[in-house]
């Protein structure tokens, strides 16, 4: 069993809808959570960025974490085509960076359509 | 101006050849990182430098080696390269603090046959 698992998807919504992306996780250390937008053929680029629980919201975007549950949740409101893509969440139990590495989840891709 | 940049985008080459990617970050960064991503699109680290000095090694073959001339360049030489090598790699740089981002580069997309 992987230390974060994500539905690959594909998952399809029409332009204008509520999207609920999620991963849950195994290591109870973990504090430090991310999603990374992926496109086609492209680097992961950082979305969102939260420290241990709670929500945070930027834009149209809502991350969630939920550490007792192990299981986070990236929302997107009023979805558009140029959100699709592959949205990969990752965590860490120190600060990611240096030594301290970062785990991925597999990704789960998107499409919004016209 | 690009941030991370990775040479070749591209890579075809047989079974058993010895190849290598190049990474570059103008960033100012001190840590970068490789990262191999399969076709399921599971990214997972492979090596991580911090100025210079070798830090995360994870469970990869001895066939791959990396290399930090300096804090700006990473590279990544594969030796005897074997079918399961094919990924896209990915380099990234990060700083300490803030949000902890990772850039990632373009990645090198590379195929054995």
């Amino acid at each position: 069993q992987k230390e974060v698992e994500q539905d690959p998807g594909p998952l399809s919504v029409p332009e204008g809808a509520i999207v609920s992306l999620n991963c849950t996780y195994s290591n109870s250390a973990f504090q430090y959570f991310m999603w990374y937008r992926q496109y086609s053929r492209k680097g992961p680029e950082l979305l969102m960025y939260t420290y241990s629980s709670g929500n945070k919201e930027d834009g149209r975007f809502t991350a969630q974490v939920d550490k007792s549950s192990k299981y986070i949740s990236l929302f997107i409101r009023d979805s558009q085509p140029s959100d699709s893509a592959t949205y990969l969440c990752a965590m860490s139990a120190t600060p990611p960076g240096g030594g301290n590495k970062l785990t991925f989840g597999t990704g789960t891709q998107l499409k919004v359509e016209l | 101006d690009t941030a991370v940049s990775q040479t070749p985008k591209y890579l075809v080459t047989q079974m058993g050849n010895d190849k290598s990617i190049k990474c570059e970050q103008n960033l100012g960064h001190d840590t970068m990182y490789w990262y191999k991503q399969d076709s399921k699109k599971f990214l997972k680290i492979m090596f991580s430098y911090n100025n210079k000095e070798l830090i995360i090694n994870e469970t990869v073959p001895n066939r791959f080696s990396p290399k930090s001339p300096d804090k700006a360049h990473l590279n990544l030489h594969i030796n005897s390269l074997e079918l399961g090598d094919s990924a896209v790699y990915f380099c990234a740089s990060s700083q300490e603090g803030g949000t902890y981002e990772q850039y990632f580069g373009p990645g090198t997309r590379l195929t054995v046959t």
